[in-house]
């Protein structure tokens, strides 16, 4: 067990949808990331918070926004979702903002049928 | 460009054998870690080792080893008599200190069978 915590672990919704992700990270960790696992397109970054704060975007499409919570959880908000949207999506968390080692949730499913 | 190569895409071994999974890294940084992940079959990313820029000395853990050489810009692991249980998809990563965030870019995977 990572100490990651991602829900849901399979979500299946249709084309258009809207749905939020949520991750809680490693207790201690100040950063959290999000990636995108496709059979196409592999593991890509998407996106990063560290303490509050966006600090790097990657591939993350404009129908797609995140935000890390005083908590320090983290949501990914996908919206007006394709077909190709369908992925495996993961939350990470590390202590530093670079450097340091990040431990993966379990995942996300997400099916857009 | 900053690109992780693992050119073998599959590898099939028989339980015993050594094992030795490639990993090919570019980056112009001269500041970077370097990482090993292991993704089971129930879908979830394992760390296994880091490994930064300025230290290449080969690590050993258990029937696990790493050969870090700048020299080549490879990161390769090798699995000492390997076991069913270590059936899976392993990922090398690499993550820059550009811009001073830690975007990890990985590798499009090398997907371990083995067989008893």
């Amino acid at each position: 067990d990572s100490g990651v915590t991602q829900t849901p672990k399979h979500l299946i919704t249709a084309t258009g949808q809207r749905v939020t992700l949520r991750c809680s990270p490693r207790s201690g960790d100040l950063s959290v990331y999000w990636y995108q696992q496709s059979l196409d397109q592999g593991l890509q970054f998407l996106i990063q918070y560290y303490n509050g704060e966006e600090r790097a975007k990657g591939n993350i499409l404009e129908r797609f926004s995140a935000q890390q919570f005083p908590d320090l959880h983290s949501e990914l908000n996908l919206s007006s979702l394709e077909l190709g949207d369908s992925a495996l999506y993961f939350c990470a968390s590390s202590l530093t903002h670079w450097g340091s080692e990040a431990f993966f949730g379990q995942g996300t499913r997400l099916t857009v049928v | 460009a900053q690109k992780v190569t693992q050119a073998q895409t599959e590898i099939s071994v028989v339980e015993k054998e050594d094992v030795t999974l490639d990993c090919v890294y570019e980056t112009r940084d001269t500041t970077y870690y370097l990482f090993w992940y292991k993704q089971p079959p129930s879908g979830e990313l394992v760390f296994l080792i880091r490994r930064n820029s300025f230290d290449e000395q080969n690590e050993i853990s258990g029937r696990y080893s790493w050969n870090f050489q700048k020299s080549t810009s490879s990161f390769n692991f090798t699995i000492t008599a390997s076991q069913v249980v270590d059936s899976a998809v392993y990922f090398c990563a690499l993550s820059l200190f550009s811009g001073g965030y830690n975007k990890l870019i990985f590798g499009a995977g090398t997907r371990l069978a083995v067989h008893p």
